[in-house]
């Protein structure tokens, strides 16, 4: 069974200070990797995904995440945070051989403080 | 906005009672994908349908039920509510049925149950 973990619950920086968020995942064959970020009151937003080649990942608002298979992790990074980067962070796992089906992890929050 | 429309966006009724959440895909999506997002749970995969047809199944209780339409819109269905049954509902959809292919998520109804 395909598994994602989130080690932190929270993760505090002040602004304008690199971050990372870790991701570790757990699949039978090759993932299908996915962040998206959910804001106060609002639906998930899709950031970035890997599916294959280049090990490091380019999404929205800045943000990237490195792919390591050897460690079957999957961090998110941005180089100066934001305070408005405030919100929840999900690492999501996907076995492209079953079914199409999403698996999340628990969450993490981020605050980034002036 | 992502393009997923969902109704309503609170909804509060009684143990036992039955409630019918609605979701709008995104123009031209095929899948739609329903989660539930509790505290405890966390944000589990329910169901997801694609074209009309019932694609994949998660961790959806007997008591809940769900369709899609042929206008491509998605109703889920939750009876013999209890207390355990508030959380947060999300739709999310994909043009495609593809492991590889992020979900834009809705804004969700937030269930209570008294």
């Amino acid at each position: 069974a395909q598994s994602v973990a989130q080690p932190e619950d929270q993760v505090n920086v002040a602004e304008g200070n690199p971050l990372t968020v870790k991701c570790t995942y757990s699949v039978s064959g090759n993932p299908y990797l996915f962040w998206y970020v959910q804001y106060p009151n609002r639906g998930l937003q899709f950031l970035l995904k890997y599916i294959t080649g280049d090990n490091l990942v380019k999404g929205s608002y800045g943000f990237e995440a490195e792919f390591n298979k050897s460690q079957t992790s999957f961090h998110l990074k941005k180089p100066s945070a934001l305070v408005s980067d405030s919100a929840l962070y999900f690492c999501a796992v996907r076995d492209p051989g079953t079914a199409s089906k999403l698996t999340f992890g628990t969450g993490t929050r981020l605050q980034v403080t002036l | 906005d992502s393009g997923v429309t969902q109704t309503p966006k609170h909804l509060i009724t009684a143990t036992g009672q039955r409630v019918t959440l609605r979701c709008s895909p995104r123009s031209g999506d095929l899948s739609v994908y329903w989660y539930q997002q509790s505290l405890d749970q966390g944000l589990q995969f329910l169901i997801q349908y694609y074209n009309g047809e019932e694609r994949a199944k998660g961790n959806i209780l007997e008591r809940f039920s769900a369709q899609q339409f042929p206008d491509l819109h998605s109703e889920l269905n939750l009876s013999s509510l209890e207390l355990g049954d508030s959380a947060l509902y999300f739709c999310a959809s994909s043009p495609w049925d593809s492991a590889s292919g992020e979900q834009y998520f809705g804004p969700g109804t937030r269930l209570t149950v008294t």
